[in-house]
């Protein structure tokens, strides 16, 4: 059965750096897409950007283009996700999940919180 | 990019039925996708493709589209079902939309 595992909870300053994992089971890693998407207290989904952990390829919300980076690692089977330059407003749960079937997101981690504090 | 709209709010009463919609011109040319999402849970996808329900999707709920509306349909609501849906859609560019979410109420 198909599992995504996250990294636990984080907090940062403003103006630094986070990075999140998301570690897969259960399926052929290399089969599917990892997407990434954020949801901010009491607010709704906002989609951030996925990676192909077969070619590397990305694809990021415009929101994202040149704050985000998505790597993988296939030996280990996890996909990292590296948020830079934070501000308070992306104080957020983060969520991994394995996009690329017919159900698109149909896996998915169950959350990572960031806190941007001062 | 654009927009995925959603009602923000819908109430039934247990038993009855509850119409989710979401728009978008987009939908006419692109799947649709509905999830599930519970306080303080991951979202859980419920129907893909506009219609097909997920493995442990209950028959209660179903997707229809029509033109630039699709609709998520629960029949015979139940306590359980009260929790916040989103609609999702792609476009070819490899882009990904959330509608706002409806809050469910029963």
């Amino acid at each position: 059965q198909a599992h995504l595992v996250q990294s636990g909870a984080e907090v940062k300053k403003p103006g630094a750096s986070v990075r999140v994992s998301c570690k897969a089971s259960g399926y052929t890693f290399t089969f599917f897409s990892i997407a990434w998407v954020r949801q901010a207290p009491g607010q709704g989904l906002e989609w951030m950007g996925w990676i192909s952990p077969s070619s590397g390829r990305v694809h990021f919300a415009q929101t994202f283009q040149g704050r985000l980076t998505l790597t993988a690692d296939t030996s280990s089977k996890s996909v990292f996700m590296n948020l830079e330059s934070l501000r308070f407003d992306d104080s957020a749960t983060y969520f991994c999940a394995r996009l690329g079937g017919e159900a698109a997101m149909d896996v998915w981690g169950p959350g990572t919180t960031v806190t941007v504090s001062s | 990019s654009y927009d995925l709209t959603q009602p923000p709010s819908v109430s039934v009463s247990p038993g009855q039925t509850a119409s989710i919609t979401c728009s978008s011109d987009s939908l006419s040319r692109q799947f649709s996708y509905w999830y599930q999402q519970k306080p303080g849970l991951a979202p859980r996808i419920l129907i893909y493709k506009d219609t097909e329900r997920a493995s442990t999707t209950p028959a209660r709920f179903s997707g229809s589209t029509a033109g630039t509306v699709v609709t998520l349909t629960i029949s015979e609501v139940q306590a359980e079902d009260e929790a916040d849906y989103y609609c999702l859609s792609g476009d070819s560019n490899g882009n990904w939309v959330f509608g706002g979410g409806t809050r469910l109420t029963v």
